[in-house]
């Protein structure tokens, strides 16, 4: 089973940013938090991870609280192209990659 | 270009029959991970393997086998022991299968199998 809990979808304007929330209560210590997200019929893109401070990369920000226990992926300016399900997974190993169901983001014109 | 290559995109095939799908790295990644989607879903670890002859079975190994005879290759067999076949199969690999952010997971497109 997943360790994360995420909204099943969300629209978002084109041009606004995105703010994609993902509560992950029981994460250890020692355990990342990572994003992916997957275009219909694609494999899963890697967009940004993090463990306590709070990332920035090209794609996006991760923004991680305190205690851990929950994430925001921040899409800064959403485009079409950003309509994707987007996953929000801790892990510690590899073979620990537990895929939910994700949200489905939707960027309308 | 590096990357993780799986063929065919589209496979068909009768039911009853074993399908092998393939899978190819040049990311000299030492382990690799094939997964299942069915529509909806997130996905689920069918196998992962660390190195060369070496697999494990992951959370619903059941009706399928792999094999690791080189380090840029990892197939999967579906077998006719498998009740569901029909799935999108994902094929991953990362530098090692312990470890921090270096060991990103990266996935290949995927082969979407239909049982007839």
């Amino acid at each position: 089973d997943a360790k994360t809990t995420q909204p099943t979808s969300m629209d978002c304007a084109e041009g606004r940013a995105a703010n994609l929330p993902c509560n992950h209560s029981t994460i250890s210590g020692n355990e990342y938090v990572y994003w992916y997200r997957q275009i219909h019929s694609q494999g899963p893109q890697y967009i940004i991870h993090g463990l306590k401070n709070n990332e920035t990369n090209e794609m996006a920000s991760l923004i991680i609280t305190e205690d851990r226990k929950s994430s925001t992926l921040i899409l800064p300016h959403a485009t079409l192209r950003d309509t994707a399900v987007y996953y929000c997974i801790v892990r510690l190993f590899n073979n620990d990659m537990r895929f939910g169901a994700g949200t489905r983001l939707t960027v309308k014109p | 270009d590096g990357g993780i290559t799986q063929s065919p995109k589209y496979l068909f095939r009768k039911e009853g029959q074993n399908v092998t799908l393939s899978c190819e790295q040049n990311l000299n990644h030492d382990a690799m991970y094939w997964y299942r989607q069915d529509p909806g879903q997130g996905l689920r670890l069918i196998y992962y393997s660390q190195i060369v002859n070496d697999f494990q079975k992951g959370d619903i190994a059941e009706g399928y086998s792999v094999s690791r005879e080189k380090k840029e290759s990892f197939p999967l067999t579906v077998t006719s022991a498998q009740k569901n076949p029909t799935a999108f199969y994902l094929c991953a690999s990362t530098t090692r299968l312990a470890g921090g952010p270096q060991d990103t997971q990266y996935f290949g497109p995927g082969t979407r199998l239909t049982v007839l």
